[in-house]
């Protein structure tokens, strides 16, 4: 498997442009995980799906943010409209259920600026 | 309660020292710590993992030292190499949950040549 797969790398955009981020997790992974790191908070975890499912999107920070998950292999974050505080690393991870070591696969993450 | 707390922020150490990164909790239904790794331009990966059954977990030169009394635990690394200099990120969830790791702010590690 070529583990989770974020796209684009990077972006830029001007501020008020609605911004799109995409996610393919590992095959089989069952829970997936939008955070965003950046140096004054580091890395917080946003929304996770369990099974495509919506648990929980309380570290959602605005209405301006939405994530869907349509199958269990795609999954997108939106920013609309984006905002320059918004500029960060936006990073996609999945694991799988069941018994035993919980580790979290992390995609290379998409740099987001928003000028 | 959600909280993991991790210091230092930035670690400077010569080649072949010992790197000392440390991470104290609140929540005592933590039951699984695992560091990550991050180098620049990468994801996190995990590194290393303890459970609070044990108070000591080594791989290769990578040791994971769980004080469960104290709530804390440490990453020690042995014979630091500047391969090392990296981000490293403790976190802690509760295993059976839904897999929710709650991370540390991250200590950014220099290994000198």
């Amino acid at each position: 498997d070529a583990g989770v797969i974020q796209s684009p790398r990077h972006e830029v955009t001007e501020m008020g442009q609605e911004v799109t981020l995409r996610c393919k997790p590992i095959s089989g992974h069952d829970y997936l995980f939008w955070y965003r790191q950046t140096m004054m908070r580091g890395l917080e975890l946003l929304i996770y799906f369990n099974n495509n499912v919506p648990i929980d999107d309380s570290g959602m920070p605005e209405d301006r943010f939405s994530a869907k998950m349509p199958n269990a292999s795609f999954s997108t974050l939106k920013i609309q409209p984006s905002e320059p505080r918004d500029s960060a690393v936006y990073f996609c991870a999945s694991s799988r259920q069941g018994a035993g070591n919980t580790e979290a696969f992390f995609g290379q993450g998409t740099r987001l600026t928003v000028v | 309660q959600q909280q993991v707390k991790q210091s230092p922020q930035s670690l400077i150490v010569q080649k072949g020292g010992i790197s000392i990164i440390n991470c104290a909790y609140e929540n005592t239904a933590f039951d699984y710590f695992p560091w990550y790794q991050q180098f620049p331009g990468k994801g996190p990966a995990l590194l290393i993992a303890i459970r609070p059954d044990v108070s000591e977990k080594k791989e290769g030169r990578f040791t994971i030292s769980f004080n469960k009394s104290a709530k804390q635990f440490s990453l020690h690394i042995m014979d630091s190499q500047p391969g090392d200099s990296a981000t490293y990120f403790c976190a802690a969830t509760v295993s059976g949950s839904a897999r929710q790791l709650t991370f540390g702010s991250g200590t950014q590690l220099t290994v000198l040549p």
